[in-house]
């Protein structure tokens, strides 16, 4: 069963601690994505990666990096993290070439307290 | 600029009622993709249906089922006797080719709370 799996699905970090969201997928899919998830406001893209070592800037990268040294992995990382940055954090991945849709892990509900 | 209209925030509906989901999208594409999916409370996001902007046929799966219709930038979707386990947060997705980059990236819509009561 194919799937894409994020670490953790709670959460709890406090204000300026740097934070680390896992995400692998066993699927050899080329692009990778993070998104975050608010009531509201739907999906919010924050980083993309279509390739190994690439990473491309989504809407709303500020306060986010990303790093994809291997395929299977993509990570987000909260430098210094803050309230405002408490909420569900979403990885998917997809592969290359004609847009399939994407496949999405469960998520992970950040609080930073 | 690519965009997807879902104007329904919530519905309620009452369990074995049809409930239709609307779906608006705006893109300059010829070729372009449209896409359902279904977020449980769970939290994952589940895949329903892909449809290629060539392809106008509705789809019916079960109970449910997609109205495509180009004259009107729509892809609404359908729930036929809605039941209990069809609660969730539904999401209507649009995308271009993949050239590659952020060509092909699902532009979603804010998605619509449905809620099945018995």
């Amino acid at each position: 069963d194919v799937k894409v799996t994020q670490s953790s699905r709670y959460l709890v970090k406090r204000t300026g601690e740097k934070v680390f969201l896992e995400c692998v997928q066993d699927m050899d899919h080329e692009n990778m994505f993070w998104y975050r998830q608010d009531p509201g406001l739907g999906l919010r893209l924050i980083y993309f990666s279509y390739d190994v070592k690439m990473k491309e800037k989504g809407d709303i990268p500020e306060g986010y990096s990303v790093s994809r040294e291997k395929k299977e992995r993509f990570s987000l990382i909260l430098e210094s993290a803050s309230t405002s940055q408490t909420s569900m954090y979403l990885c998917a991945s997809r592969p290359g070439g004609v847009p399939y849709g994407y496949t999405f892990g469960s998520g992970t509900r950040l609080t930073v307290v | 600029a690519q965009k997807v209209t879902q104007a329904q925030t919530e519905i309620s509906v009452v369990e074995k009622e049809d409930v239709t989901l609307d779906c608006v999208y705006e893109t300059r594409d010829t070729t372009y993709y449209l896409f359902w999916y279904k977020q449980p409370p769970s939290g994952e996001l589940v895949f329903l249906i892909r449809r290629n902007s060539f392809d106008e046929q509705n789809e019916i799966s079960g109970r449910y089922s997609w109205n495509f219709q180009k004259s009107t930038s729509s892809f609404n979707f359908t729930i036929t006797a809605s039941q209990v386990v069809d609660s969730a947060v539904y999401f209507c997705a649009l995308s271009g080719l993949n050239y590659g980059g952020s060509q092909g990236n699902l532009i979603f819509g804010k998605g619509t709370k449905l809620s099945v009561k018995p």
